[in-house]
């Protein structure tokens, strides 16, 4: 009964370099959410995504950022040309299919700790 | 729009001490829900309660209890007894419909032995 399972858990990069954050969902979910979290700082909402489908980007940043979630495979969330301000933890967190509606049930990831020299 | 306040950045208490966290929130929607988590020092989330807008009934549970007031948009935990182990960052969070959290900036609780 696995969790929802996040990888790498620490990633170093050097400016300019990329960076490739996954996550795998809980069992039966479909639904998967990216957060960041700053030094010293809340966690901010990045990405909502389903299968093959974004739904919610507003909290991603313009430039450098993207993210899938494909029909096979784990979530994906890439960082291109990584600057220092790039370091931070990055959360993911699942839940099952709204359906009729949300029903609370949300779980995150342990975090990806994203260094960048 | 939705937003979360934790007012207090910091809060440093003995051992034994009872500790309340407070969390005031604003929202326009009348479904929605509530969240706390603890962030320890190793840094992942550890989820403590979800409680949705329609069940304003106070919750126990060991040393922890959180009080649900909609009249007053907050949703306070308080710690009993407080143990050096409880020492962490505490999260509120509140979502209307989706797994979007609007998260508050977060209380560090420090617990001195």
């Amino acid at each position: 009964n696995a969790g929802v399972m996040q990888n790498p858990r620490h990633l170093v990069r050097r400016r300019g370099q990329e960076a490739r954050l996954r996550c795998s969902p809980m069992k039966g979910h479909s639904h998967v959410y990216w957060y960041r979290q700053l030094p010293e700082e809340g966690l901010k909402f990045m990405v909502y995504l389903q299968k093959e489908n974004i739904i919610d980007e507003s909290g991603m940043p313009k430039e450098r950022f993207s993210a899938e979630f494909p029909k096979e495979g784990p979530s994906i969330l890439r960082i291109q040309q990584v600057v220092r301000g790039d370091s931070a933890a990055y959360f993911c967190a699942s839940s099952p299919d709204p359906g009729q509606g949300f029903s609370g049930e949300l779980f995150f990831g342990e975090g990806s700790r994203l260094t960048v020299l | 729009a939705q937003k979360v306040t934790q007012a207090q950045t910091e809060i440093s208490v003995v051992e034994k001490e009872d500790v309340t966290l407070d969390c005031v929130y604003e929202t326009r929607d009348t479904t929605y829900y509530l969240f706390w988590y603890k962030q320890p020092p190793s840094g992942e989330l550890v989820f403590l309660i979800r409680r949705n807008s329609f069940d304003e009934q106070n919750e126990i549970s060991g040393r922890y209890s959180w009080n649900f007031q909609k009249s007053t948009s907050s949703f306070n935990f308080t710690i009993t007894a407080s143990q050096v182990v409880d020492s962490a960052v505490y999260f509120c969070a509140l979502t209307a419909d989706t797994g979007k959290l609007i998260f508050g900036q977060g209380t560090t609780l420090q617990v001195k032995p």
